[in-house]
């Protein structure tokens, strides 16, 4: 299995400022992702994180909003940038571990007042 | 692209009966159909998962069967016991692939002694 390191674990702050997600995985992976689950909804994938390339945004994300770092194959950060109470979320990342099953970090709680 | 719809919402059930869950999906280049146990606070687990190429997989008390002719696949809990209450997603492969999971709705289901 894979074994995923998200930080902070939660965090809150002010509209306006950005704040920037690190995940850290203990095996070199492909392909990275990025959900976003809000309160009592399901999870949304934000993008998919590259290694050597630029992110891939699904539609209705935007990397001036969600900017993506993946600078090696076992690390990726996700910035929420300008943030406004709507983005008041729970943040994970996933990776795919050899293809058999894809594993969350244990999340990121985001306040925004 | 893919989408994913989950009925019922929420699934009430004593102790001992069995629970039904059942999701549909667009995209028939899908061939990843895995399901999520998501605990209160904490990270979604996977559960079970199923592939194109098999019809049914049972694992203990919980099995999955997926029917790619009509794009439906269920997750069925026999026996089920307070520690099963949880919100349970399913999810597909996006793009045929096992990496991008478009997640469904999600159940919440609760057991009572």
């Amino acid at each position: 299995s894979a074994v995923i390191s998200q930080k902070p674990s939660r965090d809150i702050c002010q509209r306006g400022t950005s704040l920037t997600i690190q995940c850290q995985v203990d095996s070199q992976v492909t392909m990275m992702f990025w959900y976003r689950q809000q309160p009592g909804q399901s999870l949304t994938l934000i993008a998919t994180a590259n290694q050597g390339s630029e992110a891939t945004y699904e539609s209705g994300f935007v990397i001036d909003k969600f900017p993506i770092s993946r600078p090696n194959l076992t690390f990726s950060t996700l910035t929420v940038s300008n943030m406004s109470p709507e983005d008041s979320s729970i943040y994970l990342c996933s990776v795919d571990y050899l293809g058999t099953e894809a594993f969350f970090g244990q999340g990121t709680r985001l306040t925004v007042v | 692209g893919e989408n994913v719809e989950q009925h019922p919402s929420t699934l009430s059930v004593q102790e001992g009966d069995s629970a039904v869950i059942k999701c549909t999906y667009s995209d028939s280049a899908s061939n990843y159909f895995p399901w999520y146990k998501q605990e209160l606070g904490k990270r979604p687990q996977l559960i079970i998962d199923i592939r194109s190429n098999v019809g049914e997989k049972k694992d203990q008390r919980i099995a999955v069967t997926l029917n790619k002719t009509a794009k439906h696949f269920s997750l069925h809990i026999t026996e089920t016991q307070p520690e099963d209450s949880a919100v349970y997603f399913c999810a597909a492969s996006g793009e045929g692939n096992t990496d991008k999971l478009i997640f469904g709705t999600g159940t919440r289901l609760q057991v009572f002694p």
